[in-house]
């Protein structure tokens, strides 16, 4: 099963714009992680923010985390064409084992 | 850049055949996880390895599913007999002994059962 839920589902921005997406989830959490796959292939992992951290940057990504709603929200700002990808949000319950959410696809239009 | 290495890449069989994927992880790393993902769905564990023991495979389908990883480094995944709802990509992933919480994953292994 999947502990979380990405929102929206798909995302289409032009170059240059920002992107943001949500992600909502169900249980207690040790920390979040966001990953990227581009189509067809494997997952990179972006960021990852702890339970006890409320925001968390890394070059253009700013992750935020409210564990009082159980969501989190990843903001690509400045988005460029190779940043077309389904990105996915991870919940690790201090079990080294992650749920993902479905993800969101975003599409860069140049 | 070391990296998670999977093969085959692209499998093609036909429902009631048997497949193999295999998957080597980043030198050192100690736990290897095997994911399924079905299309324009996220990833959903399988199987977990700690070095060579499995710790855990609940979501394993153990009727048709095996995984192995004997010596603790590259572990071999088998679906035996392949059913038509088994189409999907499988992922392999490792994490190193000292920093468990990222995972590093492989190009995957797309599955097509016919």
């Amino acid at each position: 099963s999947q502990q979380g839920e990405e929102d929206p589902q798909a995302l289409s921005i032009q170059e240059g714009e920002n992107a943001t997406m949500n992600c909502s989830y169900k249980t207690s959490i040790n920390n979040l992680q966001w990953y990227r796959q581009n189509s067809g292939r494997g997952l990179v992992h972006l960021i990852l923010i702890r339970s006890n951290e409320r925001e968390k940057h890394s070059g253009r990504l700013r992750v935020t985390l409210d564990t009082s709603k159980k969501s989190s929200s990843l903001l690509i700002t400045a988005s460029r064409a190779a940043d077309t990808a389904s990105y996915f949000c991870a919940t690790d319950a201090n079990d080294y084992k992650l749920s993902f959410g479905a993800g969101t696809t975003v599409t860069v239009r140049a | 850049e070391a990296e998670v290495a999977q093969s085959p890449r692209y499998k093609i069989t036909e429902k009631s055949q048997a497949v193999a994927f295999w998957c080597d992880p980043i030198s050192g790393h100690a736990t290897l996880y095997w994911y399924r993902q079905i299309l324009g769905q996220g990833p959903e564990l399988l199987v977990q390895f700690q070095d060579e023991s499995v710790v855990d495979d609940s979501q394993l389908p153990k009727d048709r599913f095996s995984a192995e990883r004997l010596k603790g480094v590259d572990s071999t995944l088998k679906i035996q007999p392949a059913e038509l709802g088994d189409s999907a990509m499988y992922l392999c992933a490792s994490s190193p002994r000292q920093s468990k919480e990222t995972q590093y994953f492989g190009p995957g292994t797309r599955l097509l059962v016919l």
